[in-house]
Order: structure tokens, then sequence, then C-alpha cells
């Protein structure tokens, strides 16, 4: 199986310039999420979606747009790159959960982004 | 708001002994759940246990345990006979009744001795 695959693994931005990253899930996941881990630090929640057509914001979304189209796709949108963009990005999905649920989240191998 | 907090930057430990890392959260939520995922070098997540906040049994999984005191607000990680594999980042994190509290923290890098 699949899992959650991101494309691309590396890329390296100018200042201004845009791209988006892609994440794919093959578990019939509802929930996904995008994350940030910057050097020696934890993760911080940019955006989420809990199905197909609603998405929210998470503790950093400033200069980040997502958009959910189908339940397997959940695709992070950076505008205007800027050198404090420069960090790892993850994606991950799990089953419909909150609470008390033990499902974790399962994770991207990353992608790794660099703004000069 | 919710957190994490991960108080050991750094931790050695040698070679088929015991370890500890720490984590200490807080919520305003009733109902939560806590995870510990490992890191390694490479770059890729992995989920290692789980604990509900309802648990009253300590979560195990294998070399893994979680001693989980609710009144305390902690949810130490536990490895018991430590292997050169277990060279990792260990983060903590917690998720909220609401799938956006999602929180994690900011990670120990443990190093196993031989």
């Amino acid at each position: 199986n699949a899992g959650v695959t991101q494309t691309p693994k590396f890329r390296i931005l100018k200042i201004g310039q845009s791209m988006t990253l892609q994440c794919a899930q093959d578990m019939n996941h509802n929930y996904m999420y995008w994350y940030r881990q910057d050097p020696g630090m934890g993760l911080k929640l940019i955006y989420y979606s809990v199905g197909a057509g609603i998405t929210d914001k998470g503790e950093v979304p400033n200069g980040y747009n997502v958009s959910r189209s189908t339940t397997e796709d959940f695709p992070l949108r950076l505008e205007l790159a800027a050198p404090s963009q420069t960090s790892v990005y993850f994606c991950a999905s799990s089953q419909k959960t909150g609470g008390t649920s033990n499902q974790p989240q399962h994770f991207g191998d990353g992608t790794r982004l660099s703004i000069l | 708001a919710q957190k994490i907090t991960q108080t050991q930057p750094g931790m050695f430990v040698q070679e088929k002994e015991a370890v500890t890392l720490d984590c200490t959260y807080d919520t305003s939520d009733q109902s939560y759940g806590l995870f510990w995922y490992k890191q390694p070098s490479s770059g890729e997540m992995i989920f290692l246990i789980y604990q509900g906040s309802y648990d009253e049994q300590n979560a195990t999984e294998g070399r893994y345990s979680l001693n989980f005191q609710k009144a305390r607000k902690s949810a130490n990680l536990v490895i018991s006979a430590s292997q050169l594999g277990d060279s990792a980042m260990y983060f903590c994190a917690m998720r909220g009744l609401n799938a956006g509290k999602s929180t994690f923290g900011d990670g120990t890098t443990l190093t196993v001795k031989p």
C-alpha cells in the first residue's frame, strides 16, 4: 500500500515564487492535515480537512492555502514564497476521529522546501 | 489552548537499559488522545503508541509503554531494553475533540550508546 504520498521530495524556490505541494492518500481517510517542521522543532499544524470540501485553519496558516476537492487529495499552496517558509512539510491522514479515538495519523515522507 | 511540553531536548541511554521520555500536556478537553511518534534521522514519522484519556490501564506496545498519570497531566514514554536502532527523535502529541486540535511537542532526541 502506498499510504500517504507527497510530491515533490525536495524543492528550492526563489522569494516571491509560488508552488503547490501535492499530497494523496489511498486509505479512504476522512481527515487530512498539513504540518511544517522547522529544524529541531516539533510539528506545527497549518491546515486540516475533515472531508472533501471542508477545510480549516490550524496554528500557522498565514501564507498558505489548501483545497480538498476529493477524499484522496489535499494540496497545499504557497503564494509569494518567503524565507520564513523554509521548512519540511508533512502531510498526514487519519480515519474520522476525535477525542479518545485510537486512530493515529499516517504521515507522508515529507517535502523539504528551501526559499532563497 | 492545548499544549504539549517535552522538557528533555536530548537523552542518552546505554544499550539494553530502559529509558523514560517525559511529556506533560495541558488541555481543557475532557476527552483526548495522547500519541508518541518516532522520527529517525531519515525523517519519516512512525507511530509508536496511543493512550486515551479515559483508559484506566497504561498502554503497552512491545518494548514501548506509556506511564499515564492523568491528575498530573503527564504521559511519559518508557522504552525497555534499548537498542541502537532506537536512536531517533521522539515526539509526544495530543489530539482533542476537534480534529484541528492536533498538537505536537518539540521532541526529545534519544541517543543509544553501545
